[in-house]
């Protein structure tokens, strides 16, 4: 079946660094991969999608792109910011049986301290 | 504003008791799903419907029932069966039955404890 794996946390950076949550994935067929971004006490939003392969999703300064040949979607941000404290999670639907479904990584947390 | 909407925001029970959680959807979309979500553990599907009077088990249904009465509500019944109901329960909505692509968007969430 489908999985999603991504790097756990939590994560702490400082004002302005370089972000990279991993995301490697498996599913068979052509699954489309999503981020989505939870704040405290609340639900998810979606932050950016790719539906196929060498997309790139972005999104407020961040961005992930579909890698087929290494199942991968990392998710990226060149300068974070306090206001990016959050749970990412990484999720992939489609790709074989029930693929409406979205199936989710665990969620890395991450701290931005000022 | 056309959203989901979950309430309560906290619900407290005691063993024994069935509580119920509401979600209702303006987005007039198809299809409808109930996550829960455990610390640590990321989000787990509970059931799902894609159309309506229609709904189908998810992962972890067991001691969870729903009904799918109106295109826009999908309210989720935590039974007495259910071992372990603390969690924080998510709904969401898509707008199709069967695409791949879309996009499923989220309501604000219940949690719900246990006494």
């Amino acid at each position: 079946g489908n999985s999603v794996t991504q790097m756990e946390g939590p994560v702490t950076l400082s004002e302005e660094a370089f972000l990279t949550i991993n995301c490697t994935y498996t599913a068979t067929g052509y699954p489309s991969l999503f981020w989505y971004v939870q704040y405290p006490g609340e639900g998810l939003q979606l932050l950016l999608k790719a539906t196929k392969a060498d997309d790139k999703g972005s999104n407020k300064g961040f961005e992930a792109t579909y890698r087929k040949e290494t199942t991968s979607f990392h998710l990226e941000k060149g300068s974070v910011q306090v206001s990016d404290s959050a749970v990412y999670f990484c999720a992939l639907s489609g790709g074989g049986a029930g693929s409406y479904q979205l199936t989710f990584g665990k969620g890395t947390k991450l701290s931005v301290i000022p | 504003d056309g959203g989901i909407t979950q309430s309560p925001k906290y619900l407290f029970r005691k063993e024994g008791q069935n509580v119920t959680l509401s979600c209702e959807q303006n987005l007039n979309h198809d299809a409808m799903y109930w996550y829960r979500q455990d610390p640590g553990q990321g989000l787990r599907l509970i059931y799902y419907s894609q159309i309506v009077n229609d709904f189908q088990k998810g992962d972890i249904a067991e001691g969870y029932s729903v009904s799918r009465e109106k295109k826009e509500s999908f309210p989720l019944t935590v039974t007495s069966a259910q071992k372990n109901p603390t969690a924080f329960y998510l709904c969401a909505s898509s707008p199709q039955r069967t695409g791949r692509t879309d996009t499923q968007y989220f309501g604000p969430g219940t949690r719900l404890t246990v006494l």
